[in-house]
């Protein structure tokens, strides 16, 4: 079946520092990447969807200079928290929509992020 | 506004059945997900429907009625393994995904 590949899955930075993560399609083309963010108990939050070789579309509220996206190839993309804070801390977590039968949706197996 | 509603939690026995239910009421209508997350995981694909009706997987079954904006994921022969979040999930008419909160299931044995 379709897989997203998505690394780090844990990661303890300090204030002020940034931190990138990717997301891999391994076995399929990926043209559109979704970016999640889950905070404890609560349900997901999409923050941008990535398309390849385009800028990528942010939800409201969602700070484009602080969540960088890039979709470089069909089969990476990536979102790095610049300058981050304690406040950024969360489950971010990657989908990309498979075609077929099911029309569903694979996840990444997210990245705990952890700012102190 | 786009709304999805599942109860907050769930608690079952194990080997009995359990349904959760979904409404939802969105602009428009491509289709119905439900996906199960444990603690600290990504979603997996468990069930879609676009057409009225029961879609049997399994121990999992998922039905829906559009024309009353309801679902339901219904469980059988329960595990202790299915302790899990399960989320109900709308593709709206430009088809981008919204989720309910989840209902988080806890079984007891």
């Amino acid at each position: 079946g379709a897989v997203v590949s998505q690394h780090p899955s844990r990661v303890i930075c300090k204030s002020g520092t940034s931190v990138k993560i990717e997301c891999r399609s391994l076995d399929f083309q990926a043209t559109t990447m979704f970016w999640y963010r889950q905070f404890p108990k609560k349900s997901l939050m999409l923050m941008a969807t990535s398309n390849e070789g385009s800028k990528a579309t942010y939800e409201q509220g969602v700070e484009k200079d602080k969540f960088l996206i890039n979709h470089a190839s069909l089969t990476l993309s990536t979102l790095t928290v610049t300058s981050a804070h304690p406040e950024d801390s969360s489950f971010y977590i990657c989908s990309a929509r498979v075609g077929g039968q099911d029309y569903g949706y694979t996840f990444g197996s997210g990245t705990r992020l952890t700012v102190v | 506004g786009q709304n999805i509603d599942q109860p907050t939690e769930m608690t079952a026995t194990e080997g009995a059945i359990v349904q959760i239910n979904c409404t939802y009421q969105t602009s428009g209508f491509n289709g119905l997900f439900w996906y199960q997350q444990h603690a600290g995981e990504a979603p997996t694909f468990l069930s879609y429907n676009v057409l009225d009706g029961l879609e049997e997987k399994g121990r999992f079954s998922s039905f829906l009625s559009r024309s009353k904006g309801y679902s339901y994921l219904l469980l059988k022969e329960l595990q202790m393994k299915d302790s899990a979040s399960y989320l109900c999930a709308v593709t709206d008419s430009n088809y981008q995904l919204i989720w309910g909160a989840g209902t988080k299931l806890i079984i007891k044995p």
